[in-house]
């Protein structure tokens, strides 16, 4: 079974960078990538996802221009680089594969908190 | 950015059937359907469906899904305590070129 484990969460202040990694226990060459995001109390919202090879990458309006999706096939990796953060940018991260029709194995989400 | 529209929360008793509901447009459900997803406090999302009525291996037989134009349901027969949980929809949507959320349904089992 394929598991997904994020990291590179933590407390970053506004306006700065930070890049979320998306480790997975097997390939992941032949699935396309998402990264979800649920502030604290709220529901799930979309952010990014990609292609299995990488060519075609998609973003929620709200990140689009600041946050940007990457993945490296060789390392089974997916990135989420994150710039010019702002406080309604905290929120648990969520990476998921798609190995079928829809995003069926989700990791165990990293927390981001944007502050000063 | 448009999501799909769910009911912020549902509430029947034990052992009876729930009915969730999630709308859209002819962009995001009504193109390909929706899928469902399950979450239970502190933990990630589980897929629960997907085209509007495809399980994954391992979900209930007492969950289905179905679709009437822009309308996505699931429906959750002989209710039980761990089917307390938030429950959301989602849909690729064709016009914005991105995957779009419902606002989730908290559904109480009582």
């Amino acid at each position: 079974e394929l598991h997904l484990l994020e990291s590179g969460g933590g407390l970053v202040q506004p306006g700065g960078s930070l890049r979320l990694s998306c480790a997975a226990s097997q390939f992941i060459h032949n699935y396309d990538m998402t990264w979800a995001r649920q502030a604290p109390g709220k529901g799930l919202e979309y952010v990014s996802s990609i292609s299995a090879t990488g060519q075609f990458s998609f973003y929620a309006g709200s990140v689009k221009g600041r946050f940007a999706i990457s993945r490296d096939n060789s390392k089974n990796t997916l990135y989420l680089h994150m710039n010019s953060v702002r406080a309604d940018d905290t929120a648990v991260y969520y990476c998921a594969a798609k190995t079928g029709d829809y995003f069926d194995y989700w990791g165990q989400g990293t927390l981001v908190t944007v502050s000063s | 950015q448009a999501g799909l529209t769910q009911p912020p929360s549902v509430s029947e008793a034990l052992r009876q059937t729930a009915t969730l509901t999630c709308t859209g447009n002819s962009n995001n459900v009504g193109h390909l359907g929706a899928a469902w997803l399950q979450q239970h406090q502190g933990h990630p999302p589980k897929l629960l469906s997907y085209r509007s009525n495809n399980r994954p291996s391992g979900i209930s037989e007492r969950l289905s899904a179905s679709r009437s134009g822009n309308t996505a349901s699931l429906t959750i027969t002989g209710l039980q305590p761990e089917d307390e949980a938030d429950y959301y929809c989602s849909a690729w949507d064709s016009s914005l070129r991105a995957w779009v959320f419902g606002g989730g349904t908290k559904l109480t089992v009582l």
